[in-house]
């Protein structure tokens, strides 16, 4: 089945710096890869996705990139803000829907 | 619009009882929904696969017998935890599919149980 790996596990950034989250699967059936922002004791939220005929793609201050040969792909977040303090999970998808979750990324940005 | 609910969103329960956990895709229907269960600081493990009519794809590892998924119809799903154990506690989140073989998911809000 799919793995998928995501690093760091943690990251605390200034407020304003950029922050990068990294991620990695192992299906090179998967075809969507969505990103997704919890926070504590709530639903994840999706905040960038990207299909795999795209290699990148952009919302404002986070993009997303992604490189199917290597099956990595990465999320950006610029000019980062208090309120980006989450924790951020990638996913990896195939047509049939079944979504495997990186270990989740805790992100900390101090004001 | 995609807007996906769960109820209860908090339950407590003594050991032995069985709890069921309803996720209903409010403005749209879901030929598939899926369950999940995350523990604290951890990630979202995928349980089952549901599919309105046929019976539900388990994960490796989930006991079927123990997590009663039933999609009775396509705005409806339930998961029933039987038997349940403190080391049930946990948040379940259901999600949905908008249209099959589209690969993104709405999520519902989370059930939080609590297994005395």
């Amino acid at each position: 089945g799919e793995n998928v790996e995501q690093h760091p596990s943690t990251l605390s950034v200034q407020e304003g710096d950029s922050a990068v989250i990294k991620c990695t699967y192992s299906d090179s059936a998967s075809n969507y890869f969505p990103w997704y922002k919890q926070e504590l004791g709530k639903r994840p939220q999706l905040i960038i996705d990207i299909r795999s005929n795209v290699g990148e793609k952009k919302d404002q201050r986070i993009a997303v990139t992604l490189n199917k040969t290597a099956k990595h792909f990465s999320l950006h977040i610029t000019e980062t803000q208090p309120e980006d303090s989450a924790v951020y999970f990638c996913a990896a998808s195939t047509n049939a829907g079944k979504s495997t979750f990186g270990d989740g990324t805790t992100l900390t940005v101090k004001p | 619009g995609a807007v996906v609910s769960q109820h209860p969103s908090r339950v407590i329960c003594k050991s032995g009882t069985s709890v069921k956990i309803e996720c209903r895709s409010l403005d749209f229907q879901a030929t598939t929904m899926f369950w999940y269960r995350q523990f604290p600081k951890q990630s979202l493990m995928l349980m089952a696969t549901s599919n309105e009519g046929s019976k539900a794809t388990y994960e490796q590892g989930v006991e079927k017998d123990k997590f009663l998924i039933n999609h009775a119809s396509l705005t409806l799903s339930t998961l029933t935890v039987t038997s349940a154990h403190p080391e049930d506690s946990s948040f379940y989140i259901c999600s949905a599919s908008l249209l099959a073989g589209v690969a993104e998911q709405f999520f519902g809000p989370g059930t939080r149980l609590t297994v005395l």
